[in-house]
């Protein structure tokens, strides 16, 4: 079964700390993976997105995610968090060429002072 | 440019009543997508539609049902509302191109059933 798992539903860092969400996802053909973010009572604002070439993908605000075939992951990383990237984010795979993704349960970020 | 947006942002009613949530995407972008987010479920995909026609469909019963105009813009209707019918319920568009789907979303609307 198609299925991503976000296994931390609730992350605290203080600011200028280094971020990593955990990502893995279960999915038959190749992924086309993604990162958004929501703020509350906001949609969502997609991060970065990872398709081919390049397992390192650099994403918007600083964050970068890293595509690992072998361990099905896809982690979200930041190397100094500030107190704005506070809020829920939500890892998504899916098709190529359609919208039909598959999000995780998300992680709830919060930045201490 | 301007981004998705979706009608009305929020939004009560009674169970039985029957609902439609309107979305406007990005100009240019064929594709609209439909998603509803609880806090039990999470986020999960109703439908998507392109150039008029339903390309996909996600679990959910009959009561859910969508459509998409000759300008994109797209409507999705629930019928006989339940209680756990309360919900964000998110549009995203994208353009359909080689390059792969970007989903833009809206902000959504807050559908609450009492």
């Amino acid at each position: 079964a198609q299925s991503v798992t976000q296994p931390d539903i609730h992350i605290t860092v203080s600011e200028g700390a280094s971020l990593e969400l955990r990502c893995n996802y279960s999915y038959g053909a190749t992924p086309y993976l993604f990162w958004y973010v929501q703020s509350p009572g906001q949609g969502l604002q997609l991060l970065l997105k990872y398709f081919s070439g390049d397992t390192l993908v650099q994403g918007i605000k600083g964050f970068e995610a890293e595509f690992k075939r072998s361990q099905s992951s896809f982690n979200l990383r930041k190397p100094s968090v500030h107190w704005s990237d506070a809020a829920e984010y939500f890892c998504a795979v899916g098709p190529f060429n359609t919208d039909k993704l598959i999000f995780g349960t998300g992680t709830r970020l919060q930045v201490f002072p | 440019k301007a981004g998705v947006t979706q009608t009305p942002r929020y939004l009560i009613k009674t169970r039985g009543q029957q609902v439609t949530l309107s979305c406007s995407p990005i100009s240019g972008h064929r594709s609209v997508s439909w998603y509803q987010q609880t806090p039990g479920q999470g986020l999960q995909f109703l439908f998507e539609y392109f150039s008029e026609t339903q390309r996909n469909k996600g679990n959910f019963p009959g009561r859910f049902s969508g459509r998409q105009f000759s300008n994109s813009r797209s409507e999705m209707n629930v019928s006989t509302l339940e209680l756990g019918d309360s919900a964000l319920y998110l549009c995203a568009s994208s353009l359909v191109d080689r390059l792969g789907n970007e989903q833009f979303f809206g902000p959504g609307t807050r559908l609450t059933v009492l």
